[in-house]
Parts: C-alpha cells; structure tokens; sequence
C-alpha cells in the first residue's frame, strides 16, 4: 500500500520554528518528485514547495520563500519541511504529496497521493 | 485570489447532474492539463480527475472532466450524499514555478 505519513507539527509561538517529516512507503520514493500542500482552518489548499525526485530543483510559494526549506533523504524515504520565523499566517494542516509532472501535448502535473495531514498552530 | 477561479458553491438534488467549473489564464490552462481533487469533510484531498480527463484506479465513471480553451468542467452524474464535499482544481503555473489551486467549489447534495 502507498502511504505518506506526516509528523512534527504542533503548537509553536509566532517567531519560532517547526521540522515536518513525512514518511513514505509502498513504492519507490526516490522516484517521484514531491511537494508540501497547506490548508488554512476554513480555507481551500496553497501549494507550498516542490522537491524534485533528486532534490536538485525546489520551488517555493512566495508566501514562505526565505522561511521554509523543503528537502528529503531518498535513503531513509522521508520528506522534510524546516520551517522558521513562523508567524499566524503560518497556521494550517500540512499535507506531503506525490507529484507526477511532464510533458505530453501538454504540461501535467497532479498530486496522486496525499497524506493525512499534520497539524500546524501558530500562537502566543 | 487564485489564478483558478471556481464557484464557491453548487447544489443540485440526489441522482442529477452537477458541474463544476475552473477558468484561468490561456497561459496556464491553455498550456497545462487540468487535475481534480475531492476533499470530504475532515479528510485529506483525493485525486478524481487527471490530465483533464482521466480517472485514476477505482473512481466511478460517474465522475468526468473536460477541458475547453481556459476553462475547465468537472461532471458529477448520479449525485449522491457521499459526495457532499469540496472540490479544487488544480494545475502548475510556470510564470511563478509552482502548483496551483482553484479556491474550491463545495457541493451541497440537497
């Protein structure tokens, strides 16, 4: 079974800093490029990061860029989200997510498998 | 504000047809494949639709996509409680290298 489990989040005070982990299993993770998606409370999704499947190419959101640092250790199967100078804006449930992307006709991109969510709080 | 623009909400009654709709620029859905995700209450996303039109192992045929010039339509036949949910769109936006996301369309099975 493919499966993502995420990790590390929590309550943390505006300014401070938060590590998030996901875990993979059941296919072959150095394979596939990766991203973090965020949901605020009540709000829809924000694409986060994006980590090629080798690491060499990482994209960021505006919102976080400078702040978090998206990596993975292909030998250990995990997926890192480092976190710093978290503010409110901060708060949502992280979801780590397997991309597939390339080229057709077209352009693809997809998300095909999502996490469970980790929870972030960002609060004094 | 969300280079994906979806209706914040529809409704329709068990058993008809419902679509969802997902427009944006010539540049990025004109140039890309469009993807579809289902959020039920409390749950993660889920992958309906793919490359437009495609449906991943195991999602009933009673979900659809299409795609014509920069708007894209999710379709929903056979309605039924268990989709009450919402759903977004999504694709990548290569002016700002990085994905994107409609602002999300919630069904209401009335």
């Amino acid at each position: 079974e493919v499966l993502l489990v995420e990790s590390g989040g929590g309550l943390v005070q505006p300014g401070g800093s938060l590590r998030l982990s996901c875990a993979a299993s059941g296919f072959t993770f150095s394979s596939y490029e990766m991203n973090w998606v965020r949901q605020a409370p009540g709000k829809g999704l924000e694409w986060v990061s994006y980590i090629s499947s080798t690491g060499r190419t990482i994209y960021y959101a505006d919102s976080v860029k400078g702040r978090f640092t998206i990596s993975r250790d292909n030998a250990k199967n995990s997926l890192h989200l480092q976190m710093n100078s978290l503010g409110a804006e901060d708060t949502a449930v992280y979801y780590c997510a397997r991309v597939n992307s390339g080229w057709s006709s077209y352009f693809y991109y997809y998300v095909d498998v999502w996490g469970r969510g980790t929870p972030v709080t960002v609060s004094s | 504000q969300s280079v994906l623009t979806q209706p914040p909400s529809v409704s329709a009654a068990p058993g008809q047809k419902v679509t969802i709709s997902c427009s944006g620029s010539s540049s990025i859905i004109g140039n890309n494949y469009i993807s579809w995700y289902q959020q039920l209450p409390g749950a993660a996303p889920k992958l309906l639709i793919y490359d437009n039109n495609k449906r991943p192992s195991g999602i009933p045929d009673r979900f659809s996509g299409s795609k014509s010039g920069t708007s894209a339509t999710l379709g929903i036949t056979g309605l039924q409680t268990g989709d009450e949910a919402d759903y977004y769109c999504g694709t990548w936006d290569g002016s700002l290298s990085g994905g994107v996301f409609g602002g999300g369309t919630k069904l209401t099975v009335l």
